[in-house]
């Protein structure tokens, strides 16, 4: 079945350092969604690619989506703590009826 | 836009009981819904796809009859774990399909924290 590949599983950096996070796949996906999750909530989207090589911010956040459409990549700039939480990137899987295949999480502490 | 609201938040009951949960899109239409199952330092994992006016799809593994899902309307979905026992407690997290101009995005519930004594 499909998979995606999440790294790094944790990172502890100190505020205002960037952060990059990536996924990457075996199989082709149509969609790549990057999702952070705080305790006890659910995901909330941060990103969302549509197109193979789209580049997207969303404030200090920037995606992109792999010209090969089977890896993303997601870099944080200039940490704060706030960003602590968890950061899952997903695929939507256009068979069926698009379910999304999650990564394993990136967990982010950031130290003040 | 694009809100999604689960009830209840959280809920504790006593094994062999039933616990039903409400998914709903506020501001959108969701022909498809999805529930997941978090467990503490995991990911989200898939349990059914919901459509509206159909029957669901469950995942490999998860039971249909335990875990039952209706999508009554294209705003409300809603799971019910039957007979519920202490390995059932989890998070639960439901998620529905936004669609517009051709792309598709999953905006995901506030989730659902199920603890069964």
């Amino acid at each position: 079945g499909q998979q995606l590949n999440q790294s790094p599983q944790s990172m502890f950096i100190q505020e205002g350092e960037d952060v990059s996070m990536n996924c990457t796949s075996s199989s082709i996906f149509n969609t790549w969604l990057w999702y952070k999750q705080d305790p006890g909530e659910g995901p909330v989207l941060l990103i969302a690619l549509y197109k193979a090589g789209e580049l997207t911010s969303n404030g200090r956040l920037t995606a992109q989506f792999g010209i090969t459409r089977k890896d993303s990549f997601l870099n944080i700039s200039a940490s704060i703590p706030s960003d602590v939480g968890i950061y899952f990137c997903a695929g939507l899987f256009s068979g069926g009826y698009n379910k999304l295949i999650f990564g394993a999480g990136t967990r982010l502490a950031v130290h003040p | 836009g694009a809100v999604v609201s689960q009830h209840p938040s959280w809920v504790i009951c006593k094994s062999g009981t039933s616990v039903k949960i409400e998914c709903r899109s506020l501001d959108f239409q969701a022909t498809t819904m999805f529930w997941y199952r978090q467990f503490p330092k995991q990911s989200l994992m898939l349990m059914a796809t919901s459509n509206e006016g159909s029957k669901a799809t469950y995942e490999q593994g998860v039971e249909k009859d335990k875990f039952l899902i209706n999508h009554a309307s294209l705003t409300l979905s809603t799971l019910t774990v039957t007979s519920a026992h202490p390995e059932d407690s989890s998070f639960y997290i439901c998620s529905a399909t936004a669609s517009g101009r051709g792309r598709e995005t999953q905006y995901f519930g506030p989730g659902t924290r199920l603890l069964v004594l």
